[in-house]
């Protein structure tokens, strides 16, 4: 069945870098692109960016720029998603969710990963 | 960038009433939206898309509508596995951006 699946929770010190993997089962990779959304504690959903499996283009939440980076390995049909210069202000819970590429990108989230709780303390 | 305003923040009802919620963009979004339950330690689950479009396996008793900048999801007759947090997204802009949500809760 279709699915994605991360990697497990992570505990890092302010000032680390931290990176989330997400596998993608159960469809063509290629035809789906690939976002990030955080969730800190208790709050709401925060965008993050985007990437495209195919060519690895990507785009990120303004906020985030010069600090997220997004990859992904097509041979593994796995998505990353890099977080540096971590403060505790990034404590969350990371999702990753699919859009179809026949959209821009731009496109209501069908299917998510479970879930990396990414926790940044000293 | 758009913001999303979502009202009531909490909904109490009681099972087998009407909910109804609502979500309000601060600039028109067409029909690109949708509408995620998110039940606690799970990820969000997609219910509607184009603002009216139930997504696959979506029971009919959850229906949305609007259009432009007022939207609504009404679940006609609460089950027990209904209550939980319910977050708009729109898609018409980047950055794609969600409401801070509603938490149906029982009464």
């Amino acid at each position: 069945q279709v699915q994605l699946v991360q990697s497990g929770a992570e505990v890092k010190k302010p000032g680390a870098s931290v990176k989330v993997s997400c596998k993608a089962s159960g469809y063509t990779f290629t035809s789906y692109y690939m976002h990030w959304v955080r969730q800190a504690p208790g709050q709401g959903l925060e965008w993050m960016g985007i990437i495209n499996p195919s060519g690895g283009s990507t785009s990120y939440a303004q906020k985030l720029q010069g600090r997220v980076t997004m990859t992904r390995d097509t041979s593994t049909s796995t998505v990353y998603m890099e977080l540096s210069s971590l403060r505790s202000e990034d404590t969350a819970v990371y999702y990753c969710a699919r859009v179809p590429t026949v959209t821009t990108g731009a496109y209501a989230f069908d299917i998510w990963g479970q879930g990396t709780m990414v926790t940044v303390s000293s | 960038e758009i913001v999303m305003t979502q009202s009531p923040a909490t909904l109490s009802v009681s099972p087998g009433e009407r909910a109804t919620l609502s979500c309000r963009a601060s600039q028109s979004v067409s029909s690109n939206l949708a509408w995620y339950q998110q039940k606690p330690g799970q990820a969000p689950r997609l219910l509607i898309y184009g603002a009216s479009t139930r997504a696959t396996g979506i029971p009919a008793r959850f229906s949305g509508s609007g259009s432009g900048t007022e939207f609504t999801l009404t679940i006609s007759s609460l089950q027990s596995e209904d209550f939980a947090v319910y977050y708009c997204q729109q898609y018409n802009n980047w950055p794609l951006t969600f409401g801070q949500g509603t938490k149906v809760e029982i009464k």
